[in-house]
């Protein structure tokens, strides 16, 4: 089944220490994005990729960094650097940019204490 | 002030109801418009795409008001399986097309 898979689902860490959320996708897609969603809040546009090998800053980089080596997979590393961590994270991936149908992972919640 | 605002809800109503809730956007250069369903806890999934005309999927129509800046979502004859968080999304090209999410309107389908 095509699609696009997140690990893990429930992710607990303590301050300080930087985390390493995985995103994986069988889609061809060029495109993928990573986003945060808070209670109350729209979901925010912290990275995304058109290509391998490029990935531009969304709304809210700060504290966070990606990679895109391959073009099935689009890692996300919060640092100790990011404030306030605990969120709902949300991978998603498209045709491309330009194409504005995504395709949202399962996501990680991600809690810092 | 957002990029998308949405009434937060909830919108409480028995199965067979037609319940209908609007988005507003800020950017006139909005190009694009969509409603993504989101269940509790779950990821977001496409519902249907806004045209200028309006549009209608099944039991949901979509509406467009340009000069006012507003989209609207209607749903006749509510299900259970209908209760969710809607999102109304907007297309911006700037640099590169951009996603806004407005942040939900939740409905819930009682029976």
């Amino acid at each position: 089944d095509g699609g696009i898979t997140q690990s893990p689902k429930y992710l607990f860490r303590k301050e300080g220490q930087n985390v390493t959320l995985s995103c994986e996708q069988n889609l061809n897609h060029d495109a993928m994005y990573w986003y945060r969603q808070d209670p109350g809040q729209g979901l925010r546009l912290i990275y995304y990729s058109q290509i391998v090998n490029d990935f531009q800053k969304g709304d809210i980089a700060e504290g966070y960094s990606v990679s895109r080596e391959k073009k099935e997979s689009f890692p996300l590393t919060v640092t100790s650097a990011q404030k306030n961590p605990t969120a709902f994270y949300l991978c998603a991936s498209s045709v491309n940019t330009g194409f504005h149908e995504q395709y949202f992972g399962p996501g990680t919640r991600l809690t810092v204490t | 002030r957002k990029e998308v605002e949405q009434d937060p809800g909830p919108f409480n109503v028995p199965e067979g109801a037609t319940v209908a809730f609007n988005c507003t956007y800020s950017n006139s250069a909005s190009q694009s418009f969509f409603w993504y369903r989101q269940d509790c806890r779950k990821e977001p999934k496409l519902l249907m795409s806004v045209y200028s005309s309006g549009n209608e999927d099944g039991r949901f129509t979509a509406q467009l008001n340009r000069a006012s800046q507003y989209i609207s979502l209607l749903i006749r004859d509510s299900k259970l399986s209908d209760s969710a968080t809607y999102l109304c999304v907007v297309m911006v090209r700037s640099n590169d097309y951009k996603l806004s999410f407005g942040a939900g309107t939740t409905v819930t389908v009682r029976a």
